[in-house]
Formats: C-alpha cells, sequence, structure tokens
C-alpha cells in the first residue's frame, strides 16, 4: 500500500462547479497534512494546511480532514479554467513530507 | 520578501559526472529540504538540513549528499549520474521554530542526463 493515494485523473469539471480532490494516508502518526498545486512544468505551490479534524476554508478552497477515516480532501469552489493543474497531497510524518502522485484537474469553460 | 531560489534552471550532464545544484531558502527560514520529481510523479524526498547538520535523509543512495551553510543556503550533490537521474530538483524550505511544518518551494533544477 502506497504511504500517500491519490486519483490520478484527470478529473474535467465544468468552469463554475466545485472540484473535488481526495487523498487517503497509510500512517496513523500523521499529523499534518497540505494540499499544493503544480502547473506544467513549474515547481508545487502550497494551497491549503490542514492540521485538525474538520474543515479549514481559505478563499474558494476548503480542506476537509479525517484522522479516524485517514483521508484528506481538497474542495475547490466557482472553479476557474485558472485552475486547471496538477494538486498534489503531501503528509508529514516525523518532519518528513511525503507526497501522493498528484491529480491532474482540468477546468472545462 | 524574497522567496526560495534555485540554480542553475536547467543542466545537461553525462552519465557519471557529478553535478552541485544550489538554493537559497526563503527569508525567515532556516531548514531546507531537497526533493526529486520524476515525470508524472510526486516529489520524492532525500534530504534535510538544519543548523548545517542533515536531520533526516529519504531512501536515496549515497551518491546523493549535500551541504548547509551558515547562512542556511545549500547544496545538493550527486556523483557517478545515472539516466534514472534526470528529473525535477526541488528545494523547500521553512521555520523549523514555531508550530509552522509549511515547505515553500523554489522553482527547481531541471537535470537531464544523456
Amino acid at each position: 500500500q502506497k504511504e500517500v493515494e491519490q486519483n490520478s485523473g484527470p478529473l474535467s469539471v465544468p468552469e463554475g462547479a466545485i472540484a473535488s480532490l481526495n487523498c487517503t494516508y497509510s500512517d496513523r502518526g500523521s499529523q499534518s497534512f497540505f494540499w499544493y498545486r503544480q502547473y506544467s512544468g513549474k515547481s508545487p505551490e502550497l494551497i491549503m494546511s490542514i492540521y485538525s479534524n474538520g474543515d479549514k476554508e481559505d478563499g474558494r478552497f476548503t480542506a476537509q480532514l479525517n484522522k479516524a477515516s485517514q483521508y484528506v480532501s481538497l474542495l475547490i469552489r466557482d472553479s476557474q479554467p485558472s485552475d486547471s493543474a496538477t494538486y498534489l497531497c503531501a503528509v508529514m510524518v516525523y518532519e518528513k513530507l511525503t507526497f501522493g502522485t498528484g491529480t491532474r484537474l482540468t477546468i472545462i469553460p | 520578501d524574497a522567496g526560495v531560489t534555485q540554480s542553475p534552471t536547467h543542466l545537461i550532464k553525462t552519465r557519471g559526472q557529478q553535478v552541485t545544484l544550489r538554493c537559497s531558502p526563503k527569508s525567515g527560514h532556516d531548514t531546507v529540504s531537497w526533493y526529486q520529481q520524476a515525470l508524472g510523479q510526486g516529489p520524492q524526498f532525500i534530504f534535510q538540513y538544519y543548523e548545517e547538520e542533515e536531520r533526516q535523509r529519504g531512501n536515496f543512495p549515497d551518491r546523493f549528499s549535500g551541504h548547509q551553510f551558515p547562512n542556511y543556503s545549500s547544496e545538493l550533490n550527486v556523483n557517478a549520474l545515472l539516466l534514472g537521474d534526470s528529473a525535477l530538483y526541488l528545494c523547500a524550505s521553512s521555520p523549523l521554530t514555531g508550530n509552522s511544518y509549511e515547505q515553500y518551494f523554489g522553482p527547481g533544477t531541471r537535470l537531464t542526463v544523456t
């Protein structure tokens, strides 16, 4: 079992709709969770961090964490074409960051 | 506020050669981590430096080594290059103190081994 798993996609969402990205992790000792956005040919950009169970909102982005189910998700409301990118889920265990393979998201105008 | 910087941007090397990549952390950050990202994959953790010492290491061979300088900048060295070392090499910085474990990436160095 991979340490961090994501659906590789591609995930296509109409402009203005909600995009939902999911991630599961294997290590119950994980304490910190992050979502990065990576445009093609660029480096990852941190968009959300979450440390406690529940929801965390920042603008159009909402991160959700359920430690009992070992599940973290990212919702993007009112999706824009500029949101088209690969979204990487990252989990920190003992101060070491482990990434999933990423989900490619395409917003259809 | 300067972000994380890396040099060079691109590099082409031949099998068996050695390469050095450089990174300057974001202002106020003292911890530097290095990652390798192959095409279509997520970044893989190589190692992390704090106070000029290697704190943690991922599953990479000893051909991969690093250094951190007193000004917190860092170098990644790779010896005896293999074709499989071709990848995007990313440096990320973070503040070790405080409760933030957020890591911020530089633009990366694209290494091609021929």
